[in-house]
């Protein structure tokens, strides 16, 4: 168990749909990302936040958007959904450092779009 | 720009040793990492090294980097049906605003008795 919980464990929904992911890190870790994780792209970095700040942003679409909460928690916006957007999405925190040396993961969300 | 490359599979005798590899192509990558996904699990970090380190041992996990060639393997000493999962390759390019991990495609290791 790495610390990190994710909620929900499983997600369906139809196309069109929007959902939240829900991400709570490690005790005491400022840093958040999200990964999503599927079958034609692999595993693939979306977004990073710092302390409630935007950090890094990787491949995510203008569909998807993150916030962090002054509680340090993080939640995954996805709209619009596509089929193409099946996939496993995971959370992942690091200790209290900006440049940080390990993410921790948590189990994942598995969203399937019908 | 970032591209980390895997073999998909490798398949290996319960006891023998399992080399991984792993080639990264960003020179500006100050850390590299092994995670471990299980089926239906989340990725479980095994262990990582800095760039200006050779080798690391971690009990019977062994890393060893060549930076010239921008080359990581992995080797599991006496490898075990439990080790069965998809390793995954990482690194991270240290930008001064995170450290996102750039993942290779895994590689899937089978042990058989």
């Amino acid at each position: 168990d790495s610390g990190v919980t994710q909620t929900p464990k499983h997600l369906i929904t139809a196309t069109g749909q929007r959902v939240t992911l829900r991400c709570s890190p490690r005790s005491g870790d400022l840093s958040v990302y999200w990964y999503q994780q599927s079958l034609d792209q692999g595993l693939q970095f979306l977004i990073q936040y710092y302390n409630g700040e935007e950090r890094a942003k990787g491949n995510i679409l203008e569909r998807f958007s993150a916030q962090q909460f002054p509680d340090l928690h993080s939640e995954l916006n996805l709209s619009s959904l596509e089929l193409g957007d099946s996939a496993l999405y995971f959370c992942a925190s690091s200790p209290d450092r900006e440049v940080a040396y390990e993410q921790y993961f948590g189990p994942g969300t598995r969203l399937t779009v019908t | 720009g970032e591209d980390v490359e895997q073999s998909l599979f490798l398949s290996v005798r319960e006891g023998d040793s399992s080399v991984i590899n792993c080639t990264y192509t960003d020179s500006s990558s100050t850390y590299l990492y092994w995670y471990k996904q299980e089926p239906g699990a989340g990725l479980q970090l095994l262990t990582y090294i800095f760039s200006n380190m050779d080798m690391k041992q971690d009990q019977r996990l062994t890393v060893l980097l060549n930076k010239k060639d921008k080359h990581l393997s992995l080797r599991i000493a006496d490898t075990q049906t439990g080790d069965s999962a998809i390793y995954f390759c990482a690194e991270s390019p240290y930008t001064g605003g995170g450290n996102k991990l750039t993942f290779g495609t895994g590689t899937q290791l089978k042990v058989e008795l």
